[in-house]
């Protein structure tokens, strides 16, 4: 079975400054990790994903993320926050088995990130 | 156009009522799920049909059916509403084994 766990379920920043988010993951096969974001009363949208190959992958909005299968980490990051980066933020591994991804995501609890002028 | 759309968005009934929610994707692929989002914004699969098979079912109480008329349409139906059902209700679509793309939601409050 797999699980994530993301540290902290509110992070603050300042607008400029560095945003990190922080998930780690428990899988008993190489997993496929994801990071979603909702705005408020919306649905989730995709940031980006690793399935496999390069360890340090770009999404969407200027965030990135890097695999660490040393650390079973997938940390997301963005070197300057923008006020419109405030939302929740959600990691999620996927199970791939025989190659195959059954699609069923498992989510950590959530990150709200607020950005402070 | 919008890829996965679900219908209603808001929802408010009394407890003991039958309701629907219907979603629709036109992304072409061919596996759907409903995702229930709770209180506490935790994320839980419910259900996963692909090609209108029924794959995953977790453990969701025999009030929740699915129904899957096609590859683009996976409808929820739940009887006897009761006050712990009030959630988000997501729909997502994805090609088997690929990224899942979700609806917007439909917000569901039991009263």
């Amino acid at each position: 079975a797999q699980s994530v766990t993301q540290l902290g379920s509110h992070v603050s920043v300042s607008e400029g400054a560095l945003v990190l988010l922080r998930c780690n993951y428990s899988s008993s096969v190489p997993p496929y990790l994801f990071w979603y974001v909702q705005y408020p009363n919306q649905g989730l949208q995709l940031l980006l994903k690793y399935t496999t190959g390069a360890t340090l992958v770009k999404g969407i909005n200027g965030f990135e993320a890097e695999f660490k299968k040393s650390e079973t980490s997938f940390h997301l990051t963005k070197p300057s926050a923008h006020m419109s980066d405030a939302a929740e933020y959600f990691c999620a591994v996927s199970l791939i088995a025989g190659g195959t991804s059954y699609g069923k995501l498992t989510f950590g609890q959530g990150t709200i990130l607020t950005v402070h002028p | 156009d919008t890829a996965v759309s679900q219908t209603p968005k808001y929802l408010v009934t009394q407890m003991g009522n039958d309701k629907s929610i219907k979603c629709e994707q036109n992304l072409g692929h061919d596996t759907m799920y409903w995702y229930k989002q709770d209180s506490k914004k935790f994320l839980k699969i419910m259900f996963s049909y692909n090609n209108k098979e029924l794959i995953i079912n977790e453990t969701v109480p025999n009030r929740f059916s699915p129904k899957s008329p096609d590859k683009a349409h996976l409808n929820l139906h739940i009887n006897s509403l009761e006050l712990g059902d009030s959630a988000v209700y997501f729909c997502a679509s994805s090609q088997f084994g690929n990224t899942i793309y979700f609806g917007e939601g439909s917000w569901l409050t039991v009263v």
